[in-house]
Order: structure tokens, then C-alpha cells, then sequence
């Protein structure tokens, strides 16, 4: 049971390029949420998806694209990247259940530098 | 709209002294509280969580009491030991809707032997 996995686990981007971001889980959750973490600043959302093909903004949605086209699986993309894209990606997932109490399981996160 | 303020770090203690980490907040409905603890190079960890009002949250020696009174969950520990170094994240959420969790800026805990 690998709980929430993501790939890659570093990365290093020039201005303008693109890449994905994946995040696995395999505990059959309904709910996913992508993060970034910057110095200061805790983590913030930055897409979600309450289930298998949907979506949604978060609080910092803008230069990220998302996809959820299989339930265990929750894509992050950037189309163009710029250099305040460079942070700590987290993936999370959590399950159908009391409202509100949850626990979110996180991944081990993503580095990601772009010059 | 939700937030959480928590006491900035860094902290540095010696081995088996009492901590605290002071975490208040404001939400709009009722939230759901929780501590995550941020190990070097890892992911985020729940810790513990409280559902309700005095509810009193508890895990490896660390506990947190749900104050509504107060808008408060601060984190305690008797006797901290070198192993709890790490980063220490207040969040809450409200159980409508995305569930999503909002963030402390985080308060990193040095313990020294």
C-alpha cells in the first residue's frame, strides 16, 4: 500500500517551458487536492477534485491546469512556467466521509526550480 | 473568509522541556482542526485532530484542545525529545463543499539534546 505517490520528485524548468505534475493514490479516495508550499506561507490550494472527472479553483489556480481523468490519479500542468511557479508541490487525497473531518493523506512532494 | 495564525519560529528547545505552539483562527462555519507535523524532506503528517468544541485531540505525547471560546487549538507536549524537530502546521475545514484544508504558515520546532 503505497498511500499518495508523486513523480517527479525534483525538477528544474526554464521560463516558458511545460510539464506535468502526477499524483497516485491508491486508497481509493473520491477527493484530491494539489498544494503549493512556499518559505512563510503554510500551503495553499491551488486545484481540487471532489471526484472522477471533475475539477475545480482553488485559491491560487492561476498558470495551472488539472486533470482527473481516472480517480486515483490527479494531474497538475503548467503550460508556460515562470519563475513564481518555483516551490514545493504537494498532492493530497482524502475520502468520502464525515463532513469535514477527514484526514488528508499527502505526498512526499515535488521541487520544482524554474530559471 | 477561513484563516489560521499560528506563532512564528523558529522554536528551539532542550530535550524534555514543555512545549507550546499557539494556533487561533477564524472560519466561517464550523470547522474541523488539525495538526500536521512536516519532517525534513517529507510530506505533511496528521498528527491529531478535534471535531468539536472541547473536543481534545491526542497523539504520541502531543495534545491539542478544540477552544471555541478562544477560536484557539494550541499544541502541547509534555517533555519534547530531539526526534520531534520538525515543522508543526495549524489547518482547519469547514465540512461543506471541497473539504479543503487552509493553512498556518507553519512554526519549526529545534529540539537540542
Amino acid at each position: 500500500n503505497a498511500g499518495v505517490t508523486q513523480t517527479p520528485k525534483f525538477r528544474v524548468l526554464k521560463t516558458g517551458q511545460s510539464m506535468t505534475l502526477l499524483c497516485a493514490q491508491d486508497m481509493n479516495h473520491e477527493y484530491m487536492y494539489w498544494y503549493r508550499q512556499d518559505p512563510g506561507m503554510g500551503l495553499r490550494l491551488i486545484h481540487y477534485s471532489v471526484g472522477e472527472g471533475t475539477t475545480a479553483k482553488g485559491e491560487v489556480p492561476d498558470g495551472y491546469n488539472v486533470s482527473r481523468l481516472k480517480k486515483q490519479n490527479f494531474l497538475l500542468g503548467l503550460e508556460s512556467a515562470a519563475p513564481s511557479q518555483t516551490s514545493v508541490y504537494f498532492c493530497a487525497s482524502s475520502s468520502r466521509g464525515a463532513l469535514g473531518a477527514n484526514e488528508q493523506f499527502f505526498g512526499p512532494g515535488t521541487r520544482l526550480t524554474v530559471l | 473568509g477561513d484563516s489560521v495564525t499560528q506563532m512564528e519560529g523558529p522554536v528551539t528547545l532542550s530535550e524534555e522541556a514543555f512545549l507550546t505552539i499557539n494556533c487561533t483562527y477564524t472560519a466561517t462555519g464550523y470547522p474541523s482542526l488539525f495538526w500536521y507535523v512536516q519532517y525534513p524532506g517529507e510530506g505533511l503528517q496528521l498528527l491529531l485532530k478535534a471535531t468539536k468544541a472541547d473536543d481534545k485531540g491526542s497523539n504520541k505525547g502531543f495534545e491539542a484542545t478544540y477552544r471555541k471560546e478562544t477560536t484557539s487549538f494550541h499544541l502541547e507536549k509534555g517533555s519534547v525529545q530531539v526526534s520531534d524537530s520538525a515543522v508543526y502546521f495549524c489547518a482547519l475545514s469547514v465540512g461543506t463543499g471541497r473539504r479543503a484544508l487552509t493553512f498556518g504558515s507553519g512554526t519549526r520546532l529545534q529540539v537540542q539534546p
